[in-house]
């Protein structure tokens, strides 16, 4: 049962554009919502989250959006840069009590070209 | 600042031989710490989680384990791999009070034959 999915496996975008980065999950006790960046042969890093009081959180390039009736968040970049091409996932976190534990998408692949 | 090991970064290993994968963390004390798995196009699976020393959590049927005998070290061992073991192994680190990982170590890359 896959409760993060992400249906996109990738995506490319031109320099410069908005990169829409979609995410849906279907556990609706879910409270916080997080997105990672993966380059090749390293581990995930933290990019941005938001919890599930709000519904918009903003980092710069980056911006989360959360729709709790749609059960569907997405991240947005702009504008995107060739050194954001990397593997993104989404993650969800259903209590802060549970050791922090998440419940990752698939991923999405990002492709910004020059 | 934190900083978390893994090794080896790769390792190719026989059916049934046994499995050893190390983590140690830097730059914090009491983290809560987890091993995810990456299989072939999948997302990553949370396999162990530990809030302190000797105190294992499993999110998973298999035949893997995890042991966390010092404070920053975790341990993910198996008796006997199986070809479905493959993947890319992840661990990672939180702060006892945030909710999520915080960092991830840079993985080690299994491949069992």
């Amino acid at each position: 049962d896959q409760q993060v999915k992400q249906n996109s496996p990738s995506l490319s975008v031109q320099e410069g554009r908005i990169s829409i980065l979609n995410c849906d999950y279907t556990n609706s006790m879910f409270d916080y919502f997080l997105w990672y960046k993966k380059y090749p042969a390293e581990g995930p890093t933290f990019l941005i989250s938001i919890s599930s009081i709000k519904d918009k959180n903003e980092d710069g390039r980056f911006t989360v959006f959360l729709n709790k009736s749609a059960k569907h968040l997405s991240l947005h970049i702009v504008p995107s840069q060739p050194g954001d091409s990397a593997v993104y996932f989404c993650a969800a976190s259903v209590s802060r009590n549970q050791g922090g534990k998440l419940i990752f998408g698939q991923g999405t692949e990002l492709s910004v070209k020059p | 600042s934190q900083t978390i090991h893994q090794w080896p970064a790769t390792l190719v290993q026989p059916v049934g031989s046994p499995l050893s994968l190390e983590c140690t963390v830097e730059g914090t004390s009491n983290p809560n710490l987890y091993w995810y798995r990456q299989a072939a196009g999948r997302g990553l699976q949370l396999l162990f989680y530990s809030v302190g020393i000797g105190q294992i959590s499993s999110e998973v049927p298999q035949n893997l384990s995890a042991s966390r005998p010092q404070d920053r070290q975790f341990i993910l061992s198996s008796k006997k791999l199986l070809l479905s073991d493959s993947g890319f192994y992840l661990c990672a680190w939180s702060d006892p009070i945030r909710p999520h990982a915080d960092l991830f170590g840079p993985g080690t890359r299994l491949t069992v034959l």
